[in-house]
């Protein structure tokens, strides 16, 4: 079976940085992705990472290690606007990579 | 470019009730997906259509049924509605081809539904 754990909140300062993770237990997976959601809306893609190792996008970057089962999410030079929910994701081996598993998030609250 | 459109957005329902939620893309992908979302459980599977003409289960697919109309539509069926069955439902496409490439998932704005 799939899980994956993400800490439920998460609070820091505008203009700081933060760090979400997410620790897994899985048979075997093609990549881990990140997806935010801001209150009432859509889910959206943020970043994938297929090896271990960092992707940056602007001011977020992410990292997996699959030898620990763990990856994480950072942000630089938060915003308010980032305050919303972040998810990360797995596509498992089995089932041809088609389904993807997400962790039940992570909500972070930006304060000024 | 609508992307992924949901409807209804809003439905309540009365227990033992059917619905039929409905979602089409535009971007002309392949893989089609539902999700229901409840507080504090992220994003659940519960049926996907990898390719127009198959479907198959994800991680809660009791109480559902779905039908993969064509390439640019998936809807999803509760035949007897369930007071836990109320959820936000998202549909969600991506042109995923399976394998180790991976294609991000754009998701409808969601249907919120409330079975009293």
């Amino acid at each position: 079976g799939q899980s994956l754990e993400q800490p439920s909140e998460v609070t820091a300062v505008e203009g700081a940085i933060v760090q979400i993770n997410c620790t897994y237990q899985t048979s075997g997976f093609y990549g881990l992705s990140w997806y935010q959601q801001h209150d009432g809306g859509a889910p959206t893609f943020l970043s994938y990472n297929a090896l271990d190792g960092l992707e940056e996008t602007g001011r977020f970057s992410s990292f997996l290690s699959r030898s620990d089962s763990y990856g994480y999410l950072l942000l630089q030079e938060l915003q308010m606007k980032d305050s919303a929910s972040y998810f990360c994701a797995v596509r498992p081996l089995e089932d041809g990579g088609f389904k993807t598993i997400f962790g039940a998030g992570t909500r972070l609250f930006v304060k000024a | 470019n609508a992307g992924v459109t949901q409807t209804p957005k809003f439905q309540v329902l009365k227990t033992g009730q059917s619905m039929t939620l409905q979602c089409a893309q535009d971007m002309n992908h392949n893989s089609m997906y539902w999700y229901r979302q409840d507080p504090g459980m992220g994003l659940r599977l519960i049926y996907y259509s990898a390719s127009e003409g198959t479907t198959d289960k994800g991680e809660v697919p009791n109480g559902y049924n779905v039908s993969r109309l064509n390439k640019r539509e998936f809807s999803l069926r509760l035949e007897s509605a369930a007071p836990s069955q109320t959820s936000v439902y998202f549909c969600a496409s991506s042109d995923q081809q399976g394998g180790s490439g991976n294609q991000p998932q754009h998701f409808g704005d969601g249907t919120r539904l409330s079975i009293l």
